[in-house]
């Protein structure tokens, strides 16, 4: 069974840096690329960025751009998502999905606050 | 960038009727490939969004036939023939032909 389990999240300050991480098992991790998906409280999805399979090449959306880092280690079966200089509006459950969209975590809540 | 439109946003249905969900791109979604990257996912209150449909029109393992995706090009359609409770949640139609995109969502109620 393909299981994604997020962990990571929690309160951070404005300006502030947090890493999600996503542990993979169940599928051939090494062999697919991986994307992170946002839903702010409320609202709708909003993909966030996504990773080769080998890790040699990621993409982003325009909101996070510069500003976020996704990298994997194949070795550990996982993802992660560093976010640096974090504002209000990056509030959201961020869940780890495989980028053919067919299987997700459970999520994992960023809360940017003062 | 490419956007989703999704008609209606909200949608009160009876159980056992039909229901239907509107996506039109502001784009062609056809690939170079030939294919149309074009998805549909539920999302129960509460849970993560499952995916429902691929490539417009496959469905996924275990997505009873009572769920199917139509359309071509920048129109597209998901249906329900007969709304069921378990049905309740929002539907996000969702592009990867240029980029990721998802559509604002649909709400679908039970009257």
């Amino acid at each position: 069974e393909v299981q994604l389990v997020d962990s990571g999240g929690g309160l951070v300050q404005p300006g502030g840096s947090l890493r999600l991480s996503c542990v993979a098992s169940g599928f051939t991790f090494s062999r697919y690329w991986m994307s992170w998906v946002r839903q702010a409280p409320g609202k709708g999805l909003e993909w966030v960025a996504n990773i080769t399979p080998d890790g040699s090449e990621d993409y982003y959306a325009g909101s996070v751009k510069g500003r976020f880092t996704i990298t994997r280690d194949n070795a550990k079966k996982s993802l992660s998502l560093q976010m640096n200089s974090l504002r209000a509006e990056d509030t959201a459950v961020y869940y780890c999905v495989t980028d053919a969209f067919d299987h997700w975590g459970q999520g994992t809540l960023v809360t940017v606050s003062s | 960038d490419v956007v989703l439109t999704q008609s209606p946003l909200s949608q009160s249905v009876t159980l056992g009727q039909p229901a239907s969900i509107s996506c039109r791109s502001s784009e062609s979604l056809v690939y170079s490939d030939g294919d149309t990257y074009l998805y549909w996912f539920q999302q129960r209150p509460g849970q993560s969004p499952r995916r429902l449909i691929y490539l417009v029109s496959k469905r996924d393992s275990g997505v009873p036939d009572r769920f199917s995706g139509s359309g071509s090009g920048t129109d597209f359609t998901l249906q329900i023939s007969r709304v069921e409770a378990d049905d309740v949640g929002i539907y996000y139609c969702m592009q990867v032909t240029r980029g990721r995109t998802f559509g604002q969502g649909t709400k679908l109620e039970i009257k």
